[in-house]
């Protein structure tokens, strides 16, 4: 069974950083393309960052450029976001979601449930 | 970046009803040489993360059942859901990966039980 699950969420001050961690199983990680997109409380989704299977493509939104830093682990099976320099705009739930290969990528066939990151003084 | 603008932003239908939300992008997501449309619909229920329903605009993901139904092509998306259930209550989103990506999703239509 395909499972996401991310951690490392929580309140931070602006201007704080966090690191938040996917922890993907039941698939081979390594082929996948990976995602994270975040949802503000009651708002919509927005896509925030991509990494290729292999990490050596990456690309991000222009509202978390040179903030945010996506990377993965392949031997660990995990997918992480480095956040740097957070605003109050920044809080939201994380979600990594997994590339659908049937799509070439384009669309999220997984989600984890999400962690929640505040940015609060 | 390509907008996505879904309408209506709230739907109410009666159990086994038809319900329909319509999906519209600012430029065509029509890929020409493999005559795909990029584009893709979720379902999110309350606490929930998004469910994939379809992609390529009408494929339906697997285990998706077959009451949800995608159409459309070029700027134009429609997702029906032929007989509506009380376990259809969620708020849908369709999204585009044309231009991956830079992918952008719809501000969403809450659909809800008449």
């Amino acid at each position: 069974e395909v499972q996401l699950v991310e951690s490392g969420g929580g309140l931070v001050q602006p201007g704080g950083s966090l690191r938040l961690s996917c922890a993907a199983s039941g698939f081979t990680f390594s082929s996948y393309e990976m995602n994270w997109v975040r949802q503000a409380p009651g708002k919509g989704l927005e896509w925030v960052s991509y990494i290729s299977s292999s990490g050596s493509t990456i690309y991000y939104a222009d509202s978390v450029k040179g903030r945010f830093t996506i990377s993965r682990d392949n031997a660990k099976n995990s997918l992480y976001l480095q956040m740097n320099s957070l605003r109050a705009e920044d809080t939201a739930v994380y979600y990594c979601a997994r590339g659908s290969e049937e799509s070439d990528y384009g669309a999220f066939d997984y989600w984890g449930q999400g962690t929640l990151v505040t940015v609060s003084s | 970046d390509i907008v996505m603008t879904q309408s209506p932003d709230s739907l109410a239908v009666s159990l086994g009803e038809r319900a329909t939300i319509n999906c519209k992008s600012s430029q065509s997501v029509l890929y020409s040489s493999n005559n795909k449309n990029y584009l893709a619909w979720y379902q999110q229920k309350p606490g929930q993360p998004p469910k994939l329903l379809i992609y390529w605009a009408s494929t339906r993901e697997s285990g998706v059942p077959d009451r949800f139904s995608g159409s459309g092509s070029g700027t134009d998306f429609t997702l029906t859901i032929s007989s509506l259930q009380a376990e259809d209550v969620a708020v849908y989103y369709c999204q585009q990966y044309y231009s991956t990506p830079r992918l952008t999703f719809g501000q969403g239509t809450r659909l809800e039980i008449k």
